[in-house]
């Protein structure tokens, strides 16, 4: 079946260093990739998306370009900020047939300091 | 316009008792799912619906567990005989489809259960 595999959390960095969340997949079929960001007392949200080969989606300066020969969807970011702080969640959703759920990796939290 | 809607926020509930949690999709999408975020298995697909398809219900952990969605709106999941291994946040999310098309899909804040 599909998965999703990301880093272990917590990462811990200072504001304005560089961020890669590591994510790889397993898939069936053509998946699109997704981050998704949960701020703290807060729901889920789309960060950014991809749905096929070299696409690179990017938001608020987080980018993830789909690797499909890697299977992979790192989550990279230039200069973090203590706002950045949040758990992270790799995701894809294969349509290979006719559900569109979303397979969820384990979340990486980020912890930005000053 | 309002995002999905869930409710309760929080329920605590007694072991072998039946639970209902109810999700206000947004209007005029026509996709709704139900996830569980816990900590020992992290966010996992629950149960589908899409229309006036037949669910998905594939995720769904065992007959203890149902839902419906009535007029192609609300849905509401049930847990019948609520056991401790129960206990986690309940998301909802919704979004329009067609085609198989990888819309977005906007989600709720959760209802947290705790089973004591």
């Amino acid at each position: 079946g599909d998965s999703v595999t990301q880093m272990e959390g917590p990462v811990t960095l200072s504001e304005e260093a560089f961020l890669t969340i590591n994510c790889t997949y397993t898939a069936t079929g053509y998946p699109s990739l997704f981050w998704y960001v949960q701020y703290p007392g807060e729901g889920l949200q789309l960060l950014l998306k991809a749905t096929k080969a070299d696409d690179k989606g990017s938001n608020k300066g987080f980018e993830a370009t789909y690797r499909k020969e890697t299977t992979s969807f790192h989550l990279e970011k230039g200069s973090v900020q203590v706002s950045d702080s949040a758990v992270y969640f790799c995701a894809l959703s294969d349509f290979s047939g006719t559900a569109s759920k979303l397979t969820f990796g384990t979340g990486t939290r980020l912890q930005v300091t000053l | 316009g309002a995002g999905v809607s869930q409710s309760p926020s929080n329920k605590v509930t007694e072991k072998g008792k039946d639970v209902e949690l109810r999700c206000d999709p947004i209007s005029g999408h026509t996709a709704l799912y139900w996830y569980r975020q816990s900590l020992g298995q992290g966010l996992e697909f629950l149960i589908y619906f899409q229309g006036n398809s037949a669910p998905d219900k594939s995720g769904l952990p065992s007959d203890r567990f149902s839902a419906e969605r009535t007029g192609g709106s609300v849905s509401t999941l049930t847990i019948q005989r609520t056991q401790q291994e129960d206990s986690a946040v309940y998301l909802c999310a919704s979004s329009l489809e067609a085609g198989g098309l990888p819309y977005e899909q906007y989600f709720g804040p959760g209802t947290r259960l705790t089973v004591t």
